[in-house]
């Protein structure tokens, strides 16, 4: 198994450009979330989907949308970016339903720059 | 909304020292789960707390629960310089519906730094 998937793992943008973080995992995990990560911030919840067609706000959701057309995958999107969206990002799947409620597994990030 | 805070936000350690992070929620908890990223890397799941007073071990590391399920401490005996990097707490978030168990919250993390 791959796990939890993220793309790309660097990426610079200008102010106003649009683009798409890619989070896929292999594991058949209901729930997916987006996590945002600032020095001295923890992890901070964008997004976040309990299973296939569902999605729901996180601490943090402005500037970002998400869709969940399949278990699979959970692009998060940044519609319009901004210097404060500069951060690293990180995708993480958890709970499958014949193997219970357990923790978190993470993709290993993606570092944006908007400049 | 819920909040889980964690104290302290850094530790510095001499190799061979005990340490303690702490994590306090101001709701009730259904479970607790740990996380430890190394720098540089993700956060990878430790262990979840599910019983009140639970108390679980991993080598050097203790876990706890505590009885009104709303705090719970990490504690790691003798450190090693293996051991460094951020350690988060993490419970899971509530919505309109209730208890969310998709919506985990995170607490802000302690920094560990072990000097050989």
């Amino acid at each position: 198994n791959a796990g939890v998937t993220q793309t790309p793992k660097f990426q610079v943008l200008k102010t106003g450009q649009s683009m798409t973080l890619q989070c896929a995992q292999d594991m058949n995990h209901e729930y997916m979330s987006w996590y945002r990560q600032d020095p001295g911030m923890g992890l901070r919840l964008i997004h976040y989907s309990v299973g296939a067609g569902i999605t729901d706000q996180g601490e943090v959701p402005n500037g970002y949308n998400v869709s969940r057309s399949t278990t699979e995958d959970f692009p998060l999107r940044l519609l319009s970016a901004a210097p404060s969206q500069t951060s690293v990002y990180f995708c993480a799947s958890s709970y499958h339903k014949q193997q219970g409620r357990y923790g978190y597994t993470f993709g290993s990030g993606t570092r944006l720059t908007v400049v | 909304g819920q909040q889980v805070m964690q104290i302290p936000q850094y530790q510095h350690v001499q190799e061979g020292e005990d340490f303690t992070t702490y994590c306090n929620s101001s709701t009730t908890l259904s479970n607790i789960q740990w996380y430890k990223q190394r720098p540089g890397g993700h956060p990878v799941f430790l262990i979840q707390l599910v019983k009140s007073g639970e108390v679980k071990k991993q080598k050097r590391l203790t876990f706890q629960f505590g009885e009104a399920k709303k705090n719970s401490s990490l504690h790691i005996t003798a450190t090693q310089t293996t051991d460094v990097g951020t350690y988060f707490c993490a419970g899971p978030g509530r919505n309109a519906g209730g208890t969310s168990y998709g919506k985990l919250t995170f607490g802000q993390g302690t920094i560990l730094t072990v000097h050989p």
